[in-house]
């Protein structure tokens, strides 16, 4: 079976300071893999989503990047958080056969704060 | 005009009512449909995954699509505290890698 980590399960981080959340998948190759953040009252955010190897696209401009690499390994990443950077990170991932009518699955998130 | 309307809610129903929950779409695109359920501070879990106008059940669960209306359900019979959580649809991206989601319903059931 498939199985989906995140780590860590909280953070708690100064402001200016550098971010790195990591993701795995087991069990699957060649998943989709996507960041999301979730806010109070405003949903899921899709931040980024890849289907390969070194294949990032990103969807909202923002202080994070992401970065696919190995197969089953995704990092979202920032250089300097900011106050606005808060919030429920999610990692998921999808079988890989092409277009979006899989399913998504998701890991238990990261609670990230910055202070 | 959104891609996905979903009532926030909360929604609060004593123990052993049937729960219904719902969300609109407005692209006729959209062919799979899917429930998560959210629990607090945890990620969302697929419950329900149909790509066809009727209903599919599993257990307590079913989910509705009716795709003339744009209209999905998700019924919850014989209601148990342990549904407590949010509820979120999420609908294919017609042709690309997303899924749209709704923002979610909160549940609570009441013993």
């Amino acid at each position: 079976s498939q199985t989906i980590h995140q780590w860590p399960a909280t953070l708690v981080q100064p402001v200016g300071s550098p971010l790195s959340l990591e993701c795995t998948v087991e069990g699957t190759s060649n998943p989709n893999l996507y960041w999301y953040r979730q806010a109070a009252g405003r949903g899921l955010q899709l931040l980024f989503y890849s289907v390969g190897i070194g294949q990032i696209s990103s969807e909202v401009p923002q202080n994070l990047s992401a970065s696919r690499p190995q197969d089953r390994q995704f990092i979202l990443s920032s250089k300097k958080l900011l106050l606005s950077d808060s919030g429920f990170y999610l990692c998921a991932w999808a079988r890989g056969r092409g277009l979006s009518n899989q399913p998504q699955h998701f890991g238990d998130g990261t609670r990230l704060s910055i202070l | 005009q959104k891609e996905v309307e979903q009532d926030p809610g909360p929604l609060s129903v004593p123990e052993g009512a049937i729960v219904s929950l719902n969300c609109t779409y407005s692209n006729s695109a959209f062919q799979y449909f899917m429930w998560y359920r959210q629990y607090s501070r945890k990620g969302p879990e697929l419950l329900m995954y149909t790509y066809s106008s009727g209903n599919k059940e599993d257990g307590r669960f079913t989910a509705q699509v009716d795709k003339s209306s744009k209209y999905i359900s998700l019924f919850i019979r014989d209601s148990q505290p342990s549904d407590s959580a949010t509820y979120l649809c999420a609908i294919d991206g017609a042709g690309s890698y997303q899924l749209t989601f709704g923002k979610g319903t909160k549940l609570s059931v009441i013993p």
